[in-house]
């Protein structure tokens, strides 16, 4: 069964690059056709898509977040992640990944306060 | 971007009567091959968002056959045969036809 699980700091200061891992056990990240992605929720918010890397490796942002936001990945540790730069308390929300769209990880709470 | 628009913004439904959500986009979801991009999600107080419905009509593996999902262009339907006290949540459509991806603001179902 594929799981993921995202880890980071749960707390970022304003101005500063949130960063954050989605760790992918039970299939390899490297498998085609299959696209992974950060969505965040803030608290008692709706969903928003952050962006999104194909199998291939090709990338899609968000365009409201898209000068902020990097997705990259490491395949030897089945792991991809996600910056997102200059953060204000706007960015505080629960963060998602997912291999798009039947598995998420369980979120992980960033709030970003001084 | 595309808005998705859901209604209504929440439902109290009887176990075991049917239940029907709408989601309609701004724009028609039909991608130019073929297929709609459109998905709807049940997400559980502090749990992430569960895939029911990909694609318009194709249920996710393990959902049961009482979720059913319907429509064409710019308006689609869920719908519940019989709901059950598990269905309790906030319903999401989302379409990834257009990018950036977008979500509905999510219909509530309560289980009287």
């Amino acid at each position: 069964q594929l799981q993921l699980q995202e880890s980071g700091p749960g707390l970022v200061k304003p101005s500063e690059t949130l960063s954050l891992t989605c760790t992918v056990s039970g299939g390899s990240i490297s498998s085609s056709y299959y696209y992974w992605g950060w969505i965040r929720q803030p608290p008692g918010k709706g969903l928003e898509w952050i962006g999104t890397m194909s199998y291939s490796g090709s990338t899609s942002y968000n365009p409201s977040l898209k000068s902020r936001v990097t997705i990259s990945v490491d395949t030897s540790k089945n792991q991809f992640f996600l910056k997102l730069s200059s953060v204000t308390a706007t960015d505080t929300a629960v963060y998602y990944c997912s291999r798009w769209a039947g598995y998420w990880g369980q979120g992980t709470l960033v709030t970003v306060s001084s | 971007d595309i808005v998705m628009t859901q209604t209504p913004l929440s439902l109290s439904v009887t176990p075991g009567q049917p239940a029907s959500l709408s989601c309609k986009s701004s724009q028609s979801l039909l991608h130019s091959d073929g297929k709609t991009y459109l998905h709807w999600f049940l997400q559980k107080p502090g749990q992430p968002p569960q895939l029911l419905i990909y694609e318009l009509s194709n249920r996710f593996s393990g959902v049961p056959d009482r979720f059913s999902g319907s429509g064409s262009g710019t308006d689609f339907t869920l719908r519940i045969s019989r709901v059950e006290a598990e269905d309790a949540g906030v319903y999401y459509c989302t379409q990834s036809t257009h990018v950036p991806l977008t979500f509905g603001g999510g219909t509530k179902v309560e289980i009287k």
